[in-house]
Order: C-alpha cells, then structure tokens, then sequence
C-alpha cells in the first residue's frame, strides 16, 4: 500500500528564514508521481510541482526548490527567504499510473507559519 | 473558463438526511474524484470516475454514492448523513499529459453533520 508521511505537522519561522518540508513516501511501484499542494487560509489547494520517480533532477521557481531523492523515498520542499504569504497547510501526495493516476494518496499536512 | 466548481460552499445536515453534492468542470477533462479532508489526515479519496459511464472507489467509499452521466458532472450522494460524514469535501477533474496526471481542484463544500 502506498503512504505518504510528513512527519512535521507545524512549522514556525520568522520572516526571511529558509525553511524546508519534509516528505517521505512508500510504495512498491517502479513508475509513481509526487505532488506538492498549498492550501492557505482561504481553503482552496493549489498545484506547486508534479515529479515522475525516472526523474531525479532537482527543480527550483523563484523562492522554491525542491529535492527528490528515490534512494531514501524522500521529495523535500524548501522555501527560500520565506514570506508572509507563505503561510500555509502543504501536502505532499503520491501516485500510480494504475486507474489512470486517479488513486492519490495525500500526506497528513504540515502548517507553516511566518511570522512578520 | 471556470475550472471546477463545487455548490454548496456550505450546507448543515441532520443525522439521516441525505443530499446530493455537485461537482462540474468546464475543462473536457476525463477524470474526476471526491476526497473529504478532516483535520491531521489530508485528503483522502472516496470515489473518483475515469470516464462517463465509469465509477470506482477510493480509500473511503462507505455511506457515499456517485455517478457520472455526463463528463463536465460528477455528483457525490450522501444517502443517510451521519456525524462522521462531518468534513470538507473537495471535487478534482484531471486529464493525462505524456503519462502525467494532474488534479485541477474545485473549491470544497463545508458539510456539518447534527
């Protein structure tokens, strides 16, 4: 079965501070898909990244990068000089191409929150 | 267009009481799916559709109905509301790109159940 873990459930930093989410995934198939979504105060869940397991390359946009090891089944997200606005529940999640990608499986969630 | 959209935003319910949530999408997309978030386990999925006419459950499917009759609609039943159905419920329509499936999220309907 297929699991997600994000073992912080609630970050505090002030402003400027670097900050990095920590996401460990399992799952038994060769070809999977890992996703980041923020989700801010106002509720709705907004796409961040979208990382196929053949592709290991490191991405970075603007303050964000993220780092995707398959060796220790971990896709890490870091905000770089971090702002207010970033304040947000983050969810990593996993998926197969089985069922046609439908079967997502979310982590639990890590608050952050930045402070002025 | 408008994406996905999800009515009611809000909707109080008695324990039994059953009600239809609405979920359509103006993007042609083939795949759609329900999840309910509660608080410290994140989204998890009830039902999802891969195309009209085809339905099959997620991780959570009991006390909940769908179908999907056309490709824009994607209605989730609840048939006899109970206090565990407390939740947010969100609908996602997503298409495939080179293998790549990303979800397109609707805004979620708050759902107390009494």
């Amino acid at each position: 079965a297929q699991k997600v873990t994000q073992a912080q459930t609630e970050i505090s930093v002030v402003e400027k501070e670097d900050v990095t989410l920590d996401c460990v995934y399992e799952t038994r198939d060769t070809t999977y898909y890992l996703f980041w979504y923020k989700q801010p105060p106002s509720g709705e869940l907004v796409f961040l990244i979208r990382r196929n397991s053949f592709d290991e390359q490191n991405e970075i946009s603007g303050r964000y990068s993220w780092n995707f090891q398959k060796s220790t089944s971990s896709f890490n997200f870091t905000i770089t000089a971090s702002q207010v606005v970033d304040s947000a529940v983050y969810f990593c999640a996993l998926s197969d191409p089985d069922n046609y990608g439908q079967n997502f499986v979310f982590g639990p969630g890590t608050r952050l929150s930045v402070l002025p | 267009n408008a994406g996905v959209t999800q009515t009611p935003k809000f909707q109080v319910l008695k324990t039994g009481q059953s009600m239809t949530l609405q979920c359509a999408q103006d993007m042609n997309h083939e795949y759609m799916s329900w999840y309910r978030q509660d608080p410290g386990m994140g989204l998890r999925l009830i039902h999802y559709s891969v195309g009209a006419g085809i339905t099959d459950q997620g991780e959570v499917p009991n006390g909940y109905n769908v179908s999907r009759s056309t490709t824009e609609d994607f209605p989730l039943r609840l048939l006899s509301a109970a206090p565990s159905q407390t939740s947010v419920y969100f609908c996602a329509s997503s298409y495939e790109a080179g293998g790549n499936y990303e979800q397109y999220f609707g805004p979620g309907t708050r759902l107390t159940v009494t």
